[in-house]
């Protein structure tokens, strides 16, 4: 809910071109994760984050945590980057996740 | 790779009636949780477990109860299914290294409650 905002809803970009998502958190948070629910329902671990950046492939996140905001570059953006892209945040250090609504992507060609 | 799985993927249900949904995974990891996903809201937390015996309420348990009788076995049960109830429910277990907890999902069950 509100207590994990992402922005934007959704996202359309052409094959190639280089975009960021959001997660801004109301909540104190130790960790974050990203994940990718592909077309299919599946959800994919992308990164798990302390404060800090961790980079993989196409895909580079940061965690901020003085400012309690999470981003995900995504560069030369390929078509099956396509889905729905989901932050969680680790509410209060305790492994209950919350989770924001979700950033709808579709890369097109 | 983490492998979770649930049952069963579909599953129609009557209001009033129980439903049992399963998860198994095959990896050792501790922790279970079970997530329920609707348009708007993301994955939204029911219940979740420490480990073996252990049951712990989340963010939205009310309807839903869950037995963990084994280290690879997570059950979340409806005693009386309602059409809010109507859902996919994702379950997921987590990797902890050091402080790190990464979370491995099924491939979630589709329940519709008439």
């Amino acid at each position: 809910g509100d207590q994990v905002k992402q922005s934007p809803s959704a996202l359309s970009l052409q094959e190639g071109t280089n975009s960021a998502l959001r997660c801004n958190f109301s909540i104190a948070t130790t960790t974050v994760q990203w994940f990718l629910q592909n077309p299919r329902g599946s959800l994919m671990n992308l990164f798990y984050l302390v404060p800090g950046t961790k980079e993989n492939g196409r895909l580079k996140s940061t965690f901020n945590s003085k400012e309690s905001y999470s981003t995900l570059h995504i560069r030369d953006a390929q078509l099956e980057d396509s889905g729905t892209y989901f932050c969680a945040a680790d509410n209060t250090g305790n492994y209950k996740y919350v989770f924001g609504a979700g950033t709808r992507l579709k890369v097109i060609a | 790779e983490a492998a979770v799985t649930q049952s069963p993927r579909n599953k129609v249900a009557v209001t009033g009636g129980k439903v049992t949904l399963s998860c198994n995974q095959t990896n050792n990891h501790n922790n279970m949780y079970w997530y329920r996903q609707d348009t708007g809201h993301g994955l939204r937390l029911i219940h979740y477990s420490y480990g073996a015996g252990s049951t712990e309420k989340g963010d939205i348990p009310d309807g839903y109860k869950a037995s963990r009788p084994s280290q690879e076995n997570f059950s979340l049960i409806l005693e009386l299914a309602t059409p809010s109830q109507t859902s996919v429910y994702f379950c997921a277990s987590g990797r902890r290294v050091s402080s790190a907890e990464t979370l491995y999902f099924g491939s979630g069950t589709r329940l519709t409650v008439l």
